[in-house]
């Protein structure tokens, strides 16, 4: 079954440094999604990107954070200027209609900023 | 906003026996997801309901609108089940992937 790949599984940097989480959706997809855990909490919704543009973001993403989709396979999540409180499991996930479908995740990439 | 609760946040089964976990949300919904979460941390997508029920092997998802409230159903469980169960829901006008998530039930299946 086609998977969505995330890379690194896990990344440690220190405060201040910028970080970029990798995510490779499945090839037919066209929307997708960034979500964060934080440690013990729920998941939160960051922001879903289709047709090269942000179509929605929670208050969560400011102008911290960025994505980009730089080529045909790749989905990016930029964080810059990391704070302690970025530390989370991060999951991309990716669907293939904007409509009412299962979405796909990826492993996660854990961030741990120290 | 809508509130996710879920019930029980805990849940400890001999093997063998039917498991049900609660979902209830406090505003219109679109739809409604039931996710698993392993112990390593990775996500998997079990079910979208919008009404009604669906059936995938031991795994069972209903949801009544009217009553803002899912129940995921397994049946004869076994020890590959122990996971946290999530559900997830999308608002009445909201984009797909904006979903509000409940905090998750912790099953453990003994054998």
């Amino acid at each position: 079954e086609p998977e969505v790949t995330q890379t690194p599984s896990h990344q440690v940097t220190q405060m201040g440094q910028e970080v970029i989480l990798r995510c490779v959706p499945i090839s037919n997809h066209l929307y997708f999604y960034w979500y964060r855990q934080i440690l013990g909490q729920k998941v939160e919704f960051l922001v879903s990107f289709y047709n090269n543009e942000i179509s929605e973001k929670s208050e969560i993403f400011d102008d911290q954070f960025s994505v980009e989709r730089p080529d045909g396979s790749n989905f990016t999540l930029k964080i810059r200027s990391t704070k302690l409180e970025d530390s989370a499991m991060y999951f991309c996930a990716s669907s293939e209609t904007g409509f009412n479908e299962k979405l796909f995740f990826g492993s996660g990439t854990q961030l741990s900023v120290l | 906003k809508n509130e996710v609760e879920q019930s029980p946040q805990n849940l400890t089964a001999q093997e063998g026996e039917f498991i049900t976990i609660n979902c209830s949300y406090s505003v219109g919904i679109s739809a409604l997801h039931w996710l698993q979460q392993h112990p390593g941390g990775g996500i998997v997508s079990l079910f979208m309901l919008s009404s009604g029920k669906k059936k995938h092997g031991r795994l069972i998802a209903t949801i009544n609108i009217q009553e803002k409230h899912s129940s995921l159903h397994i049946t004869a469980s076994h020890p590959r089940d122990s996971a946290v169960y999530i559900c997830a829901v999308r608002e009445a006008g909201g984009s797909q992937g904006n979903l509000i998530f409940g905090k998750g039930t912790k099953l453990s299946v003994k054998p």
